[in-house]
């Protein structure tokens, strides 16, 4: 079967930093995702990796680790309107085009 | 800059009717996804059409059935509702960068069914 873990809900400051992390076991993988949902919304779309490493774009950060079965999303001087849900997806590949969803962890920033 | 549009936005159905959803994927993109979302739940892959052939079927149910047509927009038909199907459907849809790739999904805003 396919199981992708993510913390349900965490809780951070404005102007600080969070660290998501997401594991996952799945039969196939091409890549992983990082969306953001805030409540109600569709979601968008934040990174994408599919080799080792860490990718960078402004104050969102994400890293993998193919061999470990591992990702984290990083963000960096947390703003008030980063309180939304972040999905973790992994591309299975091979014969489909189907993306494997984590159950997202909601991010509650306080002031 | 064009976005997926779906509709309608709001939908309020009764046990045993059948529902319609639309889905207008950017233009030259060659993947469309449908997903449901209940409420606090992930997206669940319903369906996924390649070049207005399907490519992928995840958990649609067998009352659910979908196509792409020729103009590549899609839609979701969803007959003898159950009050379990209400949902968020959102739609999305993908450029596929190489065979067998998803690409970057853009999501449309999704159909809000509500059955009762």
């Amino acid at each position: 079967g396919q199981n992708i873990d993510q913390p349900t809900e965490m809780t951070a400051t404005e102007g600080a930093i969070v660290q998501i992390n997401c594991t996952y076991q799945t039969s196939g993988f091409n890549g992983l995702f990082w969306y953001q949902q805030h409540a109600g919304e569709a979601p968008t779309f934040l990174s994408y990796n599919v080799l080792d490493g860490l990718e960078e774009k402004g104050r969102f950060s994400s890293f993998l680790s193919r061999s470990k079965g591992y990702s984290y999303l990083l963000l960096k001087e947390l703003q008030m309107k980063d309180s939304a849900s972040y999905l973790c997806a992994v591309e299975l590949g091979d014969s489909n085009y189907q993306l494997i969803w984590g159950a997202g962890t909601k991010l509650i920033i306080k002031p | 800059a064009a976005g997926v549009i779906q509709s309608p936005r709001h939908l309020i159905k009764e046990k045993r009717e059948t529902a319609t959803l639309k889905c207008y994927p950017i233009p030259r993109h060659d993947t469309v996804y449908w997903y449901q979302q209940g409420p606090g739940q992930d997206p669940q892959f319903l369906i996924s059409f390649y070049e207005k052939m399907q490519s992928d079927k995840g958990s649609i149910p067998d009352r659910f059935s979908a196509q792409q047509f020729s103009d590549y927009h899609s839609e979701l038909n969803m007959s003898s509702l159950e009050l379990g199907d209400s949902a968020l459907y959102f739609c999305a849809s993908s450029l596929a960068p190489s065979p067998r790739r998803a690409g970057e999904l853009f999501f449309g805003e999704g159909s809000r069914l509500t059955v009762l």
